[in-house]
């Protein structure tokens, strides 16, 4: 059973980089499939961040490509992003799950963490 | 921000067949496959649909997804409380080199 867990800091600062790592178990990252981040503010919807492929190729929201950094650890099973200059509107859940390939569905999901953006 | 249209909400009592729509355009809906997501309260997203219409293992044969030109359905046939839910549409967007875009996600009620 493939399993995603998100971790990181809860609490970042404006203008700061906020690092989170999503760990799989289950199932090995060099098998293939994309790596993804998704993202829901406090009591809205959701937004695709950017997905890796094991290989490290990457493709990221449009939107947040200035600020977004996806990369993989193949031997330590892990996916991490970086998001640059943050702000407030950066507050949210981010949520790491798996994606297919070829429809880019995602399933499953990792339980989300959230990360507040204040001084 | 999102580029796919649902209503905010929806309701039925139990035992109804519930729609939620999801409007899209030519370069997402009306080119690529649909997926459908539930979350739960308090919980993560998870996959209902995939491929337009396909239900991955474990989802309940009432929940059922079509698509038509640019728009997408997600029906729930034979409404239960524990479908009390946000469902959220998405699709690959071909526009700005591709990218993944939600729906705006509706919330649905069971009375």
């Amino acid at each position: 059973q493939v399993q995603l867990q998100g971790s990181g800091p809860g609490l970042a600062k404006p203008s700061e980089t906020l690092s989170l790592t999503c760990g799989v178990s289950g199932y090995s990252i060099s098998r293939g499939y994309y790596w993804g981040w998704i993202r829901q503010p406090p009591g809205k919807g959701l937004e695709w961040i950017g997905s890796i492929y094991q290989s490290g190729s990457t493709f990221y929201n449009p939107s947040l490509k200035s600020r977004v950094t996806i990369s993989v650890d193949t031997s330590r099973n892990y996916f991490s992003l970086r998001l640059r200059f943050l702000t407030a509107a950066d507050t949210a859940i981010y949520y790491c799950a798996r994606q297919n390939q070829m429809l880019y569905w995602f399933d499953p999901w990792g339980q989300g963490t959230l990360v507040t953006v204040s001084s | 921000q999102s580029v796919l249209t649902q209503p905010p909400s929806a309701s039925g009592t139990p035992g109804q067949r519930v729609t939620v729509s999801c409007s899209g355009s030519t370069s997402n809906v009306g080119s690529n496959a649909v997926n459908w997501y539930q979350q739960l309260p308090g919980t993560a997203p998870k996959l209902l649909i995939y491929s337009n219409d396909q239900r991955p293992s474990g989802v309940p044969y009432r929940f059922s997804g079509s698509t038509s030109g640019t728009s997408a359905s997600l029906a729930i046939s034979g409404l239960q409380s524990e479908d009390e839910a946000d469902y959220y549409c998405a699709a690959w967007d071909d526009s700005l080199n591709g990218h993944y875009v939600f729906g705006t996600g509706t919330k649905v009620t069971v009375l």
